[in-house]
């Protein structure tokens, strides 16, 4: 089984819509993330969590809202969708007791299409 | 100023034989990481190589190795002996300190360089 899973794996949905996007982990990571990518300019870092009370913005972050339910999930929701918001979304744990070692793994993505 | 820059959008290399695909990084830490991610056309990320800033020999994983020059700021990614497989997008990626400098923050990614690899 994945470590890492993401629902739903692909999402076509309409402009105003409000849609959620599930991430869940087994490897027992403090740490997730999530973000976006769009062709030609790599992954940016929409928000993150390095506990469960803890969040914070990244680079693009409006539009965009997130929930750390637990340990385990991390959910981030599209308030009122818009096409440009269409892109691949990744999930994201790490483990900061690695320390300088410490890698982030994703997981499988989900594609959004916002029509 | 960008943190990251792979300045090769696409790279094409025969099977079997190596390839460099190039990363240089912007930082004035000290202590960080830098990091390769495969990303095939399935879509997944996958992690393939980890070298940290104080480490003083070049990080090795199975035919893949970094090309670590501190002064340069360059990460350069090695593969060698190319199989058709190894088609995919490489991003080259740099974890810095948070701001306060006492845990490591969030990644940094380039754009990507496309390889392929033919038979």
């Amino acid at each position: 089984d994945a470590d890492v899973t993401q629902t739903p794996r692909n999402r076509i949905t309409k402009t105003g819509k409000r849609i959620m996007l599930e991430c869940s982990q087994t490897k027992g990571h403090d740490r997730m993330y999530w973000y976006r990518q769009d062709p030609g300019l790599g992954l940016r870092l929409i928000y993150y969590s390095f506990d469960v009370k803890d969040i914070n913005k990244g680079e693009i972050s409006d539009g965009y809202s997130v929930s750390r339910q637990a340990q385990a999930k991390f959910s981030l929701s599209l308030e009122s969708a818009i096409p440009n918001q269409t892109a691949l979304y990744f999930c994201a744990t790490s483990d900061p007791g690695q320390g300088a070692w410490e890698t982030q793994y994703f997981g499988p993505g989900t594609r959004l299409l916002v029509l | 100023a960008q943190k990251i820059t792979q300045t090769q959008p696409g790279m094409f290399v025969q099977e079997k034989e190596a390839v460099t695909l190039d990363c240089t990084y912007d930082t004035s830490d000290q202590s960080y990481g830098l990091f390769w991610y495969k990303q095939p056309s399935s879509g997944e990320m996958i992690f393939l190589i980890y070298q940290g800033s104080y480490d003083e020999q070049n990080a090795t994983e199975g035919r893949y190795s970094l090309n670590f020059q501190k002064a340069r700021k360059s990460a350069n990614l090695v593969i060698s002996a190319s199989q058709l497989g190894d088609s995919a997008m490489y991003f080259c990626a740099m974890r810095e300190r948070t701001a306060g400098g006492t845990s490591y923050g969030k990644l940094t990614f380039g754009q990507g360089t496309i390889l392929t690899v033919h038979p």
